[in-house]
């Protein structure tokens, strides 16, 4: 019983690498989604995608690339790392279903990113 | 813009009740959510409202007035366990645009 899985835990990387936060679930869910949680902001939405193939932008995503090639799989690129991007970020997914159930987002177990 | 507000930080009591309030502001409103996210964890989920009124499950109830666009959280026979942040979150459209507040850091006090 996966549910939503996230590697790596924790990577640390120096300004202006590139890397990929990989994210995969087995729930058949529809949606998919990245935030980041920084101290005293809550949880910001980067991108999130409604189906394979499909991406959209939320709330922070400068600096950061999706893709949605199937259904399962949702990775979170970082084009070139700065300083600002060290956070905890957190992949999610629901199903599309309008139901109690539904609406449940399911969290990864979280990747702590460090940019020196 | 969107404002989703709720205090920093509340302590209690073991065993004593307590209210975490969340206001909003969105451009839409399609829900509203409570997690429970440990240090060091992901977000659980709590509860959710689409509808005015009181949802129980447990311990754990949770409120919504739309028109004041307000709700709570209520803990009841608080445990040590439940020191954790709790997050109200508002699905802003039917598309997976979920808008969370900052949190609320609550300690629990033998």
């Amino acid at each position: 019983n996966a549910g939503v899985t996230q590697t790596p835990k924790f990577q640390v990387l120096k300004t202006g690498q590139s890397m990929t936060l990989q994210c995969a679930q087995d729930m058949n869910h529809e949606y998919m989604s990245w935030y980041r949680q920084d101290p005293g902001m809550g949880l910001r939405l980067i991108h999130y995608s409604v189906g394979a193939g499909i991406t959209d932008q939320g709330e922070v995503p400068n600096g950061y690339n999706v893709s949605r090639s199937t259904t399962e799989d949702f990775p979170l690129r970082l084009l070139s790392a700065a300083p600002s991007q060290t956070s905890v970020y957190f992949c999610a997914s629901r199903s599309k279903r309008d139901s109690y159930s539904g609406n449940t987002i399911y969290f990864g177990e979280g990747s702590w990113l460090t940019v020196v | 813009g969107q404002n989703i507000d709720q205090p920093t930080e509340m302590t209690a009591t073991e065993g004593a009740i307590v209210q975490i309030n969340c206001t909003y502001q969105t451009s839409g409103f399609n829900g509203l959510f409570w997690y429970q996210q440990h240090a060091g964890e992901a977000p659980t989920f709590l509860s959710y409202n689409v509808l005015d009124g009181l949802e129980e499950k447990g311990r754990f109830s949770s409120f919504l007035s739309r028109s004041k666009g307000y709700s709570y959280l209520l803990l009841k026979e608080l445990q040590m366990k439940d020191s954790a942040s709790y997050l109200c979150a508002v699905k802003v459209a039917n598309n997976n645009d979920m808008r969370f507040g900052a949190g609320t850091r609550l300690t629990v006090k033998p």
